[in-house]
């Protein structure tokens, strides 16, 4: 069966500070991937999905990255965090068809506290 | 922009009680997913309704795709302290350039013992 991982589950971090959650995905092979920002009374915003190793899509521009330098490891990073950072991170995979069509599976999160 | 309204936003009702939640749009989707989450925790897929008018029913659940793909409704009979959760309506628009995924804000549910 699939299983995706997802960490750390919580962080704390100074404001300026870089940032790098990672996500791993298995079972599966040549997965999409994903990662959804969730802040609180609001629903999930897409930031960046991968349809493979070293292609990454930005939904938003913002100071976050993305990078995918395995099939099954997603990784978000960010050389200098703002306040706005803060909220629910949210890592999520799907079969490989186009963005949408299947279900997405989602990782338990990473609750982001910039301070 | 796809855009797809949840509501209520927020719902606190009693063991037992029936309840109705909404998700619309002015826009037409290929399909339409429900997702259920728990604090701490991601969202973890209730069902996807594809036709226009299915109905798709998950034990006490019964999830209502609009006949013209623009909206949808989850009802909840005898609704139990385990149905607690954020409801999240996810619409995807095969068109579209992304072929992308448009979530709603969600509806959070509380249900008392």
């Amino acid at each position: 069966s699939q299983t995706i991982h997802q960490w750390p589950a919580t962080l704390v971090q100074p404001v300026g500070s870089p940032l790098s959650l990672e996500c791993t995905v298995e079972g599966t092979s040549n997965p999409n991937l994903y990662w959804y920002r969730q802040a609180a009374g609001r629903g999930l915003q897409l930031l960046f999905y991968s349809v493979g190793i070293g292609q990454i899509s930005s939904e938003v521009p913002q100071n976050l990255s993305a990078s995918r330098p395995q099939d099954r490891q997603f990784i978000l990073s960010s050389k200098k965090l703002l306040l706005s950072d803060s909220g629910f991170y949210l890592c999520a995979w799907s079969v490989s068809v186009a963005q949408g069509e299947s279900p997405l599976h989602f990782g338990n999160g990473t609750r982001l506290t910039v301070t | 922009t796809q855009l797809l309204e949840q509501s209520p936003q927020f719902l606190s009702i009693q063991e037992g009680e029936n309840l109705t939640v909404y998700c619309n749009s002015s826009s037409v989707f290929s399909s339409l997913q429900w997702y259920r989450q728990e604090p701490g925790e991601g969202p973890v897929l209730l069902v996807t309704v594809v036709t226009g008018g299915e109905v798709k029913k998950l034990k006490r659940l019964t999830f209502q795709f609009g006949d013209a793909r623009k909206d949808s409704s989850l009802h909840i009979t005898a609704a139990q302290p385990g149905d607690t959760g954020l409801y999240l309506c996810a619409g995807y628009d095969r068109g579209s350039t992304l072929g992308r995924l448009y979530f709603g804000r969600g509806t959070q549910l509380t249900v008392w013992p």
